[in-house]
Formats: C-alpha cells, sequence, structure tokens
C-alpha cells in the first residue's frame, strides 16, 4: 500500500514550456486535491476532484489544468510555465474528512 | 474562499514547557475543523478532525479543543519534546468537504 505517490520529486523548466505533474493514489479514495505551497502562504488549493470526471476549481486555479479519467490518478498539467508558478506542489487523497499528502514535487521555473 | 487564520507564527518553547496555539475561522456555516502536523520534509499529517462545538481531541501530548460558536480552535503540547517541533497547520472546508481552506500555520521550535 504505497498511498499517494508523486512524480517527479525535482522538475526545472524554461518559461513557456509545459509539463504534467502525476499524482497517483491506492487508498480508493473518491476525494483528491492538488495544492501549491510557497513561503508565507501555506498550502492553497489549485483544483479538487470529488470523483472520477468531476472536477472543480479552488483557490489559485490559473494556469493549471486537471483531469480525473479514474479513481487512481489525478494529474495536474501546466499548459505554459511561468516563475510565478515556481512552488512545492502536493498530491492529497482523502476521506470525507481526512487527507492524505503525498510527498510532493518541486518545481522551478526559469 | 474562507479567512482562516493561526497565531502565533511562529515559537520557540524549552523542552518540558507546554504551550498552545490558535487557529480562528468564520463561524459561520461551519463544517469541520482539521489540524496537521507537517514536519520539515515531509509532508502534512493529520492530527485531528473537529465537527462539534465543545469537541475536544487528544492523541498522546497533544489535545484540541473547539468553538465553533465563537471561531477558534486552540492545539495544546504538554512537555513539549524536540521531536514536536513542526509546522502546525488548521485547516477549513467549504462549499463541500473537499474545498480546504488552510491557514498558514505555526512553526514550532523544541529547544533540547
Amino acid at each position: 500500500n504505497a498511498g499517494v505517490t508523486q512524480t517527479p520529486k525535482f522538475q526545472v523548466l524554461k518559461t513557456g514550456q509545459s509539463m504534467t505533474l502525476q499524482c497517483a493514489q491506492d487508498m480508493n479514495h473518491e476525494y483528491m486535491s492538488w495544492y501549491r505551497q510557497d513561503p508565507g502562504m501555506g498550502l492553497r488549493l489549485i483544483h479538487y476532484s470529488v470523483g472520477a470526471g468531476i472536477t472543480d476549481q479552488g483557490e489559485v486555479p490559473n494556469g493549471y489544468n486537471v483531469s480525473r479519467s479514474t479513481t487512481e490518478d489525478f494529474p495536474l498539467r501546466l499548459l505554459s510555465a511561468a516563475p510565478s508558478q515556481t512552488s512545492v506542489y502536493f498530491c492529497a487523497s482523502s476521506t470525507e474528512d481526512t487527507q492524505y499528502f503525498g510527498p510532493g514535487t518541486r518545481l522551478t521555473v526559469l | 474562499i474562507l479567512n482562516v487564520e493561526q497565531s502565533p507564527q511562529s515559537l520557540h518553547v524549552q523542552e518540558g514547557d507546554s504551550t498552545n496555539f490558535t487557529c480562528s475561522f468564520p463561524s459561520s456555516n461551519f463544517y469541520a475543523l482539521h489540524w496537521y502536523r507537517w514536519e520539515t520534509a515531509k509532508s502534512p499529517e493529520a492530527l485531528f478532525v473537529m465537527t462539534l462545538n465543545g469537541d475536544e481531541k487528544k492523541k498522546g501530548r497533544i489535545s484540541a479543543t473547539l468553538n465553533t460558536k465563537e471561531g477558534y480552535s486552540y492545539l495544546y503540547i504538554k512537555g513539549s519534546q524536540p521531536e514536536d517541533s513542526a509546522t502546525y497547520l488548521c485547516a477549513c472546508p467549504s462549499g463541500g468537504y473537499q474545498k480546504v481552506t488552510f491557514g498558514t500555520g505555526t512553526k514550532l521550535q523544541v529547544i533540547p
């Protein structure tokens, strides 16, 4: 039982490049979320999903896309990376009341 | 977006001291209040989920209380140990359980 896994652990992009951050969970949770963590800002919700095929925007969705084709996977796409997207990204899957976080992806956009 | 605030921002205590910190949240349309513990270079881990006014939860030396009428929760650590050093986050869902707003955290350092 791996819990929540995220790949890659680290990534450096140039402005304008695209990439997908992968997130997978093996706990059969319906709910999954993406957060970004910036100094002094805490965790901010980017997008979330309440089940396969259902996604919604969080607090800071601009510049990011998500999809949820299976219960297990919830990838986060950056279509055209910007320096403002330099951050640590956490994926979480959850029951109704407890979130389980992945190890994070540290992204730097130059 | 809910306004979830935590204080203090950081805290240094001596080993053996007891300490507490605060999470404030809007008292209207309250669903739940979550506490997480976040050690450096790790991921946040759930401590407590609190839903009822007057709730009190305890795990070892850590306990939490909830006042939904006035919109605050306290986290207490009794006899702090160096391994308690971490950032403690509180979070509130709104518009359903999955749209969660986190506070910015209280960073606790316990000095041996």
